[in-house]
Order: C-alpha cells, then sequence, then structure tokens
C-alpha cells in the first residue's frame, strides 16, 4: 500500500545549525505534500507545503525540497532555534503521514 | 478568534462505554477530519466532512461514528469503547480537502480500560 516514512525517528543539532529532515513517499502520483510540527502536548502546526510542479519552495527559515525522481521531500531548517524542538511530520495530501523525526535543539 | 477548540481534553472511559468528542471551528470551512495519533504509528485519519450533513471514511473508521450536522461542528462518537481505541485524538479544518494544509485542535487524550 501506500506510504509516506521518514528516515530519522530522532535529530539532535546544535543551536545555528542548519537542520534536514527527510521524507520517503511510495505513489509517484502524489501531487501534495505537507510538513507539520508538533510541540509535546500539543496539535500539529502547518509549516510549508509544495505541489508536485516545484521542486523547491521557501518560507521563513523553511525550506522543502522535492525529488520526484527518487521519491523524496526534505525540509530545511535555517539556523535552528531552541523553540524549534519538536517532532515533524511529512503528509502525502493529509491522507498519509510520516511517523515523525524528534529535533532535538541544543543550547 | 480560537481556531478549533476540541472537548473534552481528557477523559478515561470503560470497556464498553460509549462517548462523544467534539470539535468546533470558527474559521468557516468546509473541511474537517478526525484523526489518531498513537506512538510509532503517525496520525490516521478516521473519519471527514466535505460539507455540511456529509461524512465519509477514512483509512481507519471502524469503531467511530461520526455527525456533521451544523458546518461548525464535527462530532465523532465511540458507541462500545474498546481498549485499542486507546490514542489521542485530533481534529483538524480546511478551506479545501485534501490539497490544503490543516488547522488542528490540542487533541482529546481518551483511555480506554
Amino acid at each position: 500500500g501506500e506510504s509516506v516514512g521518514l528516515h530519522l525517528p530522532t535529530l539532535s543539532v546544535q543551536e545555528g545549525d542548519n537542520s534536514i529532515i527527510n521524507c520517503a513517499y511510495s505513489n509517484s502520483a502524489s501531487d501534495y505534500f505537507i510538513w507539520y510540527k508538533q510541540e509535546s502536548g500539543k496539535g500539529p502546526q502547518f509549516i510549508i507545503d509544495i505541489r508536485s510542479n516545484m521542486d523547491k519552495r521557501q518560507g521563513q527559515r523553511v525550506t522543502v525540497l522535492l525529488n520526484k525522481t527518487v521519491k523524496h521531500l526534505s525540509l530545511q531548517i535555517a539556523a535552528t532555534q531552541p523553540g524549534d524542538s519538536a517532532v515533524y511530520f511529512c503528509a502525502e495530501k493529509n491522507l498519509i503521514f510520516g511517523k515523525g523525526t524528534k529535533l532535538s535543539v541544543k543550547p | 478568534n480560537a481556531g478549533v477548540t476540541q472537548t473534552p481534553k481528557f477523559r478515561v472511559l470503560k470497556t464498553g462505554q460509549s462517548m462523544t468528542l467534539l470539535c468546533a471551528q470558527d474559521m468557516n470551512h468546509e473541511y474537517m477530519y478526525w484523526y489518531r495519533q498513537d506512538p510509532g504509528m503517525g496520525l490516521r485519519l478516521i473519519h471527514y466532512s466535505v460539507g455540511e450533513g456529509t461524512t465519509a471514511k477514512g483509512e481507519v473508521p471502524d469503531g467511530y461514528n461520526v455527525s456533521r450536522l451544523k458546518k461548525q461542528n464535527f462530532l465523532l462518537g465511540l458507541e462500545s469503547a474498546a481498549p485499542s481505541q486507546t490514542s489521542v485524538y485530533f481534529c483538524a479544518s480546511s478551506y479545501g480537502v485534501m490539497h490544503e494544509k490543516l488547522f488542528f485542535g490540542s487533541g482529546t487524550q481518551l483511555s480506554v480500560l
């Protein structure tokens, strides 16, 4: 069946470094992907999305890259801050969610 | 502007009991969703609604029923709770279906003993 998976369950980075969180998907027909951030005890919060007609999209300190050839997308967070500590999910059309990567930021 | 509000935040049930989770949104969104979140499983879609009076099944609908009598409310019911339904439940809403960002509530922690 279809799946969306994250490559690493945990990621630890130093404050100020860049973070890269990866996600793979299985359905080559997927046309819309979203990244969500979930802080402890809270609901997921939208970060950024990308449609399949794009390879890259930038937001404030975040960039999502989509590689349709290898069915892979990544979330890049620039100058990671302690407030970025959370679990990050990728999702395909809000139907299939990855299990999440827990990002920890060391001061 | 509250966004998406879920009640209750916590609930403990005994096997076989019933309950209803309430979701309310004040953003005039057409689309509403119920997900469950289990450790190591990610979010899974239970049911969703594309408008007032309509509902549809998601990935894991068994054991749940939903109703959307008013545009701003989406109710999730458990008729006979089972321990396998112990989970965190999230309601969400969006402007469009499937290709739009979701706005989530803060969740309901449900334990079925």
